[in-house]
């Protein structure tokens, strides 16, 4: 899978829409896009994934840049419950060595205050 | 039900102690995982389970046992542990196992304790 780079950290004001950046440089053709976010103590939830297309759901949007070398995830009106850790992941579509393997990094720290 | 059920929800070991953890999941999905993930620290894969079969071990110590005795269900074997096993054990399943344009869900975890 490609390598993603985000930032460690974000602040957003509350009611804000939250603008996370990731970078996949290094992404392949048939390789998605996914978003998973931890809240403290809890398991990762999914938020949204694409290929190449924007997508939107009821949890936020994806945008993807043309070229697909990066990303970013949009929370359109932050809360205070979206503070967590987010975390942007590339996974190849079919086959190959990282089949069945969901691997994640860093993340970014999302924090919602008042 | 859209729910990965993990239980118990905290448990403390010796390190001589045989225990194991508990996850299940009614969403007929075909594929679950055992994530490890230690305090400030992303999720790391340690099995993958597709179709009841043992597909993906992420060379981990033999001291942690996986089982899938049905397609629901998805235990993991703990024996002889050391106090750095300490963390927090994800359950998590999905509909294809190759997670092909497709989400996993996630229960809320194990959290773990050796003393």
């Amino acid at each position: 899978d490609a390598k993603t780079t985000q930032p460690t950290s974000m602040d957003c004001a509350e009611g804000r829409a939250a603008n996370l950046p990731c970078n996949h440089s290094t992404i392949s053709g048939n390789e998605y896009v996914y978003w998973y976010r931890q809240i403290h103590s809890q398991g990762p939830q999914y938020i949204i994934h694409g290929l190449k297309n924007n997508e939107t759901n009821e949890m936020a949007s994806l945008i993807i840049t043309e070229d697909r070398k990066s990303s970013t995830l949009i929370l359109p009106h932050a809360t205070l419950r979206d503070t967590a850790v987010y975390y942007c992941i590339v996974r190849v579509g079919a086959g190959g060595t990282s089949y069945g393997k969901l691997t994640f990094g860093q993340g970014t720290i999302l924090t919602v205050h008042p | 039900d859209t729910e990965v059920t993990q239980t118990p929800k905290h448990l403390v070991m010796g390190m001589t102690n045989k225990k194991s953890l508990k996850c299940e999941q009614h969403m007929g999905h075909r594929a679950m995982y055992w994530y490890k993930q230690k305090a400030k620290k992303p999720p790391e894969l340690m099995f993958v389970y597709s179709y009841e079969k043992l597909s993906i071990n992420e060379s981990v110590p033999s001291r942690f046992s996986p089982e899938c005795p049905n397609s629901s269900l998805l235990n993991l074997h703990l024996h002889a542990l050391q106090p750095e096993d300490s963390a927090l054990y994800l359950c998590a399943s999905s509909q294809d196992p190759g997670l092909m344009n497709t989400e996993a869900f996630f229960g809320q975890g194990t959290r773990l304790t050796v003393v």
